[in-house]
């Protein structure tokens, strides 16, 4: 159980074009999904905080306009990079928690790699 | 605010050998804790993870990790480390609102 996908796992895309990743939980529902973006040997950090059917909570220093998130039901969160450089270029990588679990565990996605030519 | 420290970047071990990954943390109250494993290119899977109750966590994959609150450290510990364990490694910390932050992570590298 719990399992958690990620739509695409790789992508390429031009600059200045827009790139949208779909977050899903299989098996369980989700009222939070979490958005991270991991560097080359790098860690995790938090970008954002998508909740069902409300805005997304961004972290310090992440732009709401250039990541566009999207939390349409609770099994599916998107991220939109728009106007997409190359400095976007990361593995981002969702998780999210079980509503049911009723425990502070989020299930991880195996990871989307942008690059960004 | 709530931060995680894993002091070693490398570790470089023995198969067979025994295997402990530091992690400190800072955090204002009980912390939810966790230990993830990530192999090149994918995503993260959990190893363990501590709530409350017994400070010696029983994980995956032959893991345990035992949470020392005057420390404020939770260390990862294997008695036997396979060619399979090399990976990733990242300790985290969570709070009542779900927000996890990752320490910076230590490479595993295991000789044969």
């Amino acid at each position: 159980g719990a399992v958690v996908s990620q739509h695409p796992s790789r992508v390429i895309c031009k600059s200045g074009t827009s790139v949208k990743i779909e977050c899903r939980s299989l098996d369980f529902q989700a009222t939070t999904m979490f958005w991270y973006r991991q560097f080359p040997k790098q860690s995790l950090m938090l970008m954002a905080t998508s909740n069902e059917g409300s805005k997304a909570t961004y972290e310090q220093g992440v732009e709401k306009d250039k990541f566009l998130i999207n939390h349409a039901s609770l099994t599916l969160s998107t991220l939109t990079v728009t106007s997409a450089h190359p400095e976007d270029s990361s593995f981002y990588i969702c998780s999210a928690r079980d509503i049911l679990a009723g425990n502070n565990e989020q299930f991880f996605g195996p990871g989307t790699r942008l690059t960004v030519l | 605010a709530q931060s995680v420290t894993q002091p070693d970047i490398h570790i470089t071990v023995s198969e067979g050998a025994s295997l402990e990954l530091r992690c400190n943390y800072s955090y204002g109250a009980t912390p939810y804790l966790f230990w993830y494993v990530q192999s090149p290119g994918q995503g993260l899977q959990l190893l363990l993870k501590y709530f409350s109750g017994d400070t010696l966590v029983q994980g995956i994959k032959g893991f345990e990790a035992e949470f020392k609150r005057s420390q404020s450290s939770f260390n990862l510990r294997k008695p036997s480390v396979h060619w399979s364990d090399a990976a990733e490694y990242f300790c985290a910390v969570g709070n009542a609102g779900n927000m996890l932050t990752f320490g910076g992570g230590t490479r595993l590298m295991v000789k044969p």
